[in-house]
């Protein structure tokens, strides 16, 4: 069975620390994608990822940024980590070709507090 | 500012009865109609797809219904069962863009 496996289900962190977020998918797939998910706002695109290196902002990119130095691994940090970076974080991937018609697959998430 | 708006919030239905769920959207060059599903604890999946050449696409009990004109669509579950209960997203992507757009998601619970 295909799966993006996201590193850690739970995350608490000081105010100001870096975090590092990871998510490994195992299907080859050329995209990958972090939102964020918050109630009453849905899933909110952070960055996303189309191949090695690369790397397009999302609609929230702010107090992000993102690695990809593999195809199966697409990592997002938080520079410094604030309270309001509490949120679920979703990763999830997709072959290049196949947006319009097999959609994403999505991990698990990371619910990270920031105290 | 939402590019897909849905509603309603959360939604409580009794068992047999229609879920419908509605989004909205304002930028005609999306091309591309989702739904996900996603259940406690885990991420969401992709439930239904529509494209705007189609105005209605049924899978099972689920259907989704494309109104181009009014640049709206919704997700209806006939027959809703309690393993229904679940959060609900509609999405949607325009061609060029390789990331789907949310709405704010809908949190259906069927009563027994």
């Amino acid at each position: 069975d295909v799966k993006v496996t996201q590193s850690s289900r739970y995350l608490v962190k000081r105010t100001g620390e870096k975090v590092f977020l990871e998510c490994v998918q195992d299907m080859d797939h050329e995209n990958m994608f972090w939102y964020r998910q918050d109630p009453g706002l849905g899933l909110r695109l952070i960055y996303f990822s189309y191949d090695v290196k690369m790397k397009e902002k999302g609609d929230i990119p702010e107090g992000y940024s993102v690695s990809r130095e593999k195809k199966e691994r697409f990592s997002l940090i938080l520079e410094s980590a604030s309270t309001n970076q509490t949120s679920m974080y979703l990763c999830a991937s997709s072959f290049a070709r196949d947006l319009p018609r097999g959609g994403y697959t999505f991990g698990s998430g990371t619910r990270l507090t920031v105290v | 500012q939402q590019q897909v708006k849905q509603s309603p919030q959360s939604l409580i239905v009794q068992k047999g009865g229609i879920s419908i769920i509605n989004c909205a959207y304002e930028n005609t060059a999306f091309d591309y109609f989702p739904w996900y599903q996603q259940f406690p604890g885990k991420g969401p999946a992709l439930l239904i797809a529509i494209r705007p050449d189609v105005s209605e696409k049924k899978e099972g009990r689920f259907t989704i219904s494309f109104n181009k004109s009014a640049k709206q669509f919704s997700l209806h579950i006939m027959d809703s069962q309690p393993g229904d209960s679940a959060t609900y997203f509609c999405a949607a992507s325009k061609a060029g863009r390789r990331a789907l757009t949310f709405g704010s998601g809908t949190r259906l619970q069927v009563q027994p």
